[in-house]
């Protein structure tokens, strides 16, 4: 049982360069979800996506952009990476039940900008 | 915004001591929720709550639902080493979406064999 999926698991990139963090679950879940993980911050939303072909903004959106390509698949996207954009990425996906906070999650996408 | 106050930051414990970590909130909540984060995992959901003044376990895990919906606490009896890990409360409202769900800083937990 894959779970949730994040890829890539490592990257580091230099101030300025884009990239794609890319998620799938396979638990049919509607909703997804990204954080950012800083030390001693907590998990910080980025963006969520409630249900296929809906995204909204979370706690800390800028300089992210996120596509809900299908149901499955939720990704993320830097397209001017900052140092303040070093952090651990997590994806996360929730039941089809409304408002449980029920979050299942990827095991971390860790993202060096220099 | 809504904040989560998350005590104490870190704990260096003993294997077989109780451990005892709560959070505040001067909001309130209609779900809280415990996670805990092994080092370099994602969170995984230890303990729902969805009631005020809500008591529930879940093996050596014990959380309650403050009766004010302002708080909750969360005990580990009888510490062993896989305990290991930070631990996260998270409050929502409802109305909301899955989007208003607010975490608290962790709680790293350290366990001297």
């Amino acid at each position: 049982n894959a779970g949730v999926t994040q890829t890539p698991k490592f990257q580091v990139l230099k101030t300025g360069q884009s990239m794609t963090l890319q998620c799938a679950q396979d638990m049919n879940h509607n909703s997804m979800y990204w954080y950012r993980q800083d030390p001693g911050m907590g998990l910080r939303l980025i963006y969520y996506s409630a249900s296929e072909g809906t995204t909204d903004k979370g706690e800390v959106p800028n300089g992210y952009n996120v596509s809900r390509l299908n149901k499955r698949e939720f990704s993320l996207r830097l397209e001017s990476a900052a140092p303040s954009q070093t952090s651990v990425y997590f994806c996360a996906s929730s039941p089809n039940r409304a408002n449980t906070g029920e979050l299942f999650f990827g095991e971390g996408s860790r993202l060096t900008v220099l | 915004g809504q904040q989560l106050n998350q005590s104490p930051q870190s704990m260096f414990i003993q294997e077989g001591e109780d451990v005892s970590m709560n959070c505040t909130s001067s909001s309130i909540f209609n779900t809280w929720l415990w996670y805990k984060q092994d080092p370099g995992e994602g969170p995984v959901l230890l303990i729902a709550l969805y009631k005020a003044g809500e008591l529930t376990s879940n093996g050596r895990l014990t959380a309650q639902f403050g009766i004010t919906r302002k708080d909750s606490f969360l005990n580990i009896s009888a510490s062993i080493p896989s305990d290991v890990g930070i631990y996260f409360c998270a409050g929502q409202n409802y109305g909301g979406s899955q989007g208003n769900l607010i975490f608290g800083k962790g709680t790293k937990l350290s366990v001297k064999p």
